[in-house]
């Protein structure tokens, strides 16, 4: 089984629509991390978590929220979705200075 | 604010030819390096990390070497084949936030028949 899963893996949603992505490792790492990839962007942080208490806004956390329910699940959500959400969404988790690790990625469409 | 920029954007080469990637990074005060690969529509798989009192690390084929006074980190594949085809990712971990990674927009490489 994959260390760092990720659900869906795919969603069309519509503009307006409240819409979550789920992650969830087992790894035993305490840092979560969520990044969006846009051709010609990159990636960037949205949001990143050190332990379940701590959570921090990343580069273009605007739009965004998470929630980190347990050390191994951290779900984000986009409240009010618009078109220029639609990207390719990365989980990701490392223990302290160490190598991140990736989930397979969400595709969202915002339509 | 900690830039990484990758050059060549996309590569071409015949199966069987060493190549090399580039990385250059602003801000040479950083924790470590890594460098990844993405196959299209697909997740990151982590290749190497260096950390920053390290020159060089080495698995398999591939070579990555360090040099935070310069700001480079170059990659090397060794005998490339097509399987190698994909799009390499370095990212930098800066000393001041931890974990968090800068990462470069990648190299697309196809490694020709």
């Amino acid at each position: 089984d994959a260390d760092v899963t990720q659900t869906p893996r795919n969603r069309i949603t519509k503009t307006g629509k409240r819409i979550m992505l789920e992650c969830s490792q087992t790894k035993g790492h305490d840092r979560m991390y969520w990044y969006r990839q846009d051709p010609g962007l990159g990636l960037r942080l949205i949001y990143y978590s050190f332990d379940v208490k701590d959570i921090n806004k990343g580069e273009i956390s605007d739009g965004y929220s998470v929630s980190r329910q347990a050390q191994a699940k951290f779900s984000l959500s986009l409240e009010s979705a618009i078109p220029n959400q639609t990207a390719l969404y990365f989980c990701a988790t490392s223990d302290l200075g160490h190598e991140q690790y990736f989930g397979p990625g969400t595709r969202l469409t915002v339509t | 604010k900690q830039e990484v920029t990758q050059i060549p954007a996309a590569l071409s080469v015949p199966e069987g030819e060493n190549l090399v990637l580039n990385c250059s990074f602003t801000d040479s005060a950083i924790y470590n390096l890594q460098w990844f690969r993405q196959d299209p529509g697909k997740g990151l798989t982590s290749l190497l990390l260096i950390q920053s009192s390290q020159r060089e690390q080495t698995s398999g084929r591939l070579n990555a070497s360090l040099d935070k006074s310069s700001g480079r980190s170059t990659l090397y594949i060794a005998a490339s084949q097509p399987g190698d085809s994909a799009t390499y990712l370095c990212a930098a971990h800066r000393e001041t936030s931890g974990s968090r990674l800068t990462f470069g927009e990648g190299t697309q490489l196809t490694v020709n028949p």
